[in-house]
């Protein structure tokens, strides 16, 4: 696609049920990031992939958060025992090369009841 | 030290004027300023963006001013249009970073008819 597409769009989880958020970047993008954003405020950083291999998770905010991309393309953000602090849209971001220019994804929108 | 600092939290302006958003950062490394507009349910899309190198970068209605001295920088918007109202985000990167960007809080800008 043209884009980067990430899925599901919208996602209900109750209170302690384990979550996977995909993101499929734009074919041969090699950076990838996933993004955090609360209501009203602004993206903050989760993690970064350059490649396959996971360069930077110093913003991920807990051990229940865990992110993977094994073949160096598609991603996969999964948070586990879901908290209602949780409850954010979740945005991958990708980049031909390590420039700052990137795309964003549409972004998966989470809530945990 | 890695905050960047927004201002105004919303803006209203009328068609055909100028808007002006603001910002503040403290870490003298980063090097890479970016402007990103955001609609509803969609990810942030860059805008303009600006090395510390120049003091003003211009791109169609939309023009970065960059004070590196006073570490401020402003996203100026001639002839605001109504398709123009949307969330505003400024970032700033580097400083060893792997291509992460902090992002300020965000300015609503609504531009009346």
């Amino acid at each position: 696609g043209a884009g980067v597409s990430q899925s599901p769009r919208y996602k209900v989880a109750k209170r302690g049920q384990d979550v996977a958020l995909r993101c499929d970047p734009i074919s041969g993008h090699v950076s990838l990031f996933w993004y955090q954003q609360a209501l009203g405020q602004g993206p903050e950083f989760l993690t970064y992939f350059q490649n396959e291999a996971q360069l930077d998770k110093s913003g991920l905010p807990s051990d229940r958060f865990f992110a993977e991309r094994p073949e160096g393309s598609v991603s996969t953000l999964k948070i586990q025992r879901t908290q209602q602090e949780d409850s954010a849209v979740y945005l991958c971001a990708s980049s031909p090369t390590r420039w700052y220019g990137y795309t964003f994804g549409s972004g998966t929108r989470l809530t945990v009841v | 030290q890695q905050q960047v600092k927004q201002s105004p939290q919303s803006l209203i302006v009328q068609k055909g004027g100028i808007s002006i958003i603001n910002c503040a950062y403290e870490n003298t490394a980063f090097d890479y300023f970016p402007w990103y507009q955001q609609f509803p349910g969609k990810g942030p899309a860059l805008l303009i963006a600006i090395r510390p190198d120049v003091s003003e970068k211009k791109e169609g209605r939309f023009t970065i001013s960059f004070n590196k001295s006073a570490k401020q920088f402003s996203l100026h918007i001639m002839d605001s249009q109504p398709g123009d109202s949307a969330t505003y985000f400024c970032a700033a990167g580097g400083g060893g970073s792997q291509g992460n960007l902090i992002f300020g809080k965000g300015t609503k800008l609504s531009v009346k008819p």
